[in-house]
């Protein structure tokens, strides 16, 4: 079954303490991509990456870090997490940006809270 | 950077309603998606539009697209209650990028 699979699906940590949440991909998708979902703001993405050792910075992507070192998987990390950072991440692949036949396959979602 | 902007914010319609949301965004695109988002969960993929079509449906969608206006249109028909959830354009440009959403409530 075609599926982005994020872990975990919930998280609670303290301020400051270093977080990685993972995304795994089984479709052989060039793009990958974290996006935070707030109320009121919608989607927003954090950082994309177009291939493997191919990444680039969203529209939000102050204090998170992402690496591309296999295609399949894209985690996302948190060196040192603030309450700002408490939100909805969903993590999404496609075979391209989503120009052309692209569309975005999305993970359940990981809801993370920093106190 | 927000492209998309849904309206109405949101829509409370009884089953068997059509539904309607529209999607106006700011920059050339190469195609606009449709999102479907049940109550935290991932988003689904519903249809895709590319720049240069105007129409196209799927089951009991129907989505338009005007590039002259920069907008597009979402309708549901006959609506169920089981269609409630948050609804969501995406305009393709270089990234995917959405927008704040329509929260759609079905009443049975």
């Amino acid at each position: 079954e075609a599926q982005v699979t994020q872990n975990p699906r919930y998280l609670i940590t303290v301020t400051g303490k270093k977080l990685t949440v993972t995304c795994s991909q089984n479709m052989n998708h060039e793009y990958m991509s974290w996006y935070r979902q707030d109320p009121g703001l919608g989607l927003r993405q954090i950082y994309y990456s177009m291939n493997v050792e191919v990444t680039d910075k969203g529209d939000v992507p102050e204090g998170y870090k992402v690496s591309r070192k296999e295609k399949r998987n894209f985690p996302l990390i948190l060196e040192s997490p603030s309450p700002n950072q408490t939100s909805l991440y969903f993590c999404a692949s496609s075979f391209s940006r989503g120009s052309g036949q692209g569309k975005a396959f999305f993970g359940q979602g990981t809801r993370l809270t920093v106190v | 950077s927000q492209q998309g902007e849904e309206d109405p914010q949101a829509l409370s319609i009884q089953e068997g309603e059509n539904a309607t949301m529209n999607c106006s965004y700011k920059t050339s695109i190469n195609n606009l998606q449709w999102y479907r988002q049940n109550s935290g969960r991932g988003l689904v993929h519903l249809i895709l539009i590319r720049s240069n079509e105007r129409e196209k449906h799927s089951g009991r969608l129907r989505v338009t697209l005007d590039t002259s206006k920069k907008s597009s249109s979402l309708l549901i028909t006959a609506s169920r209650a089981a269609d409630t959830a948050s609804y969501f354009c995406a305009t393709d440009t270089d990234k995917l990028i959405f927008g704040t959403g329509t929260r759609l409530q079905v009443f049975p």
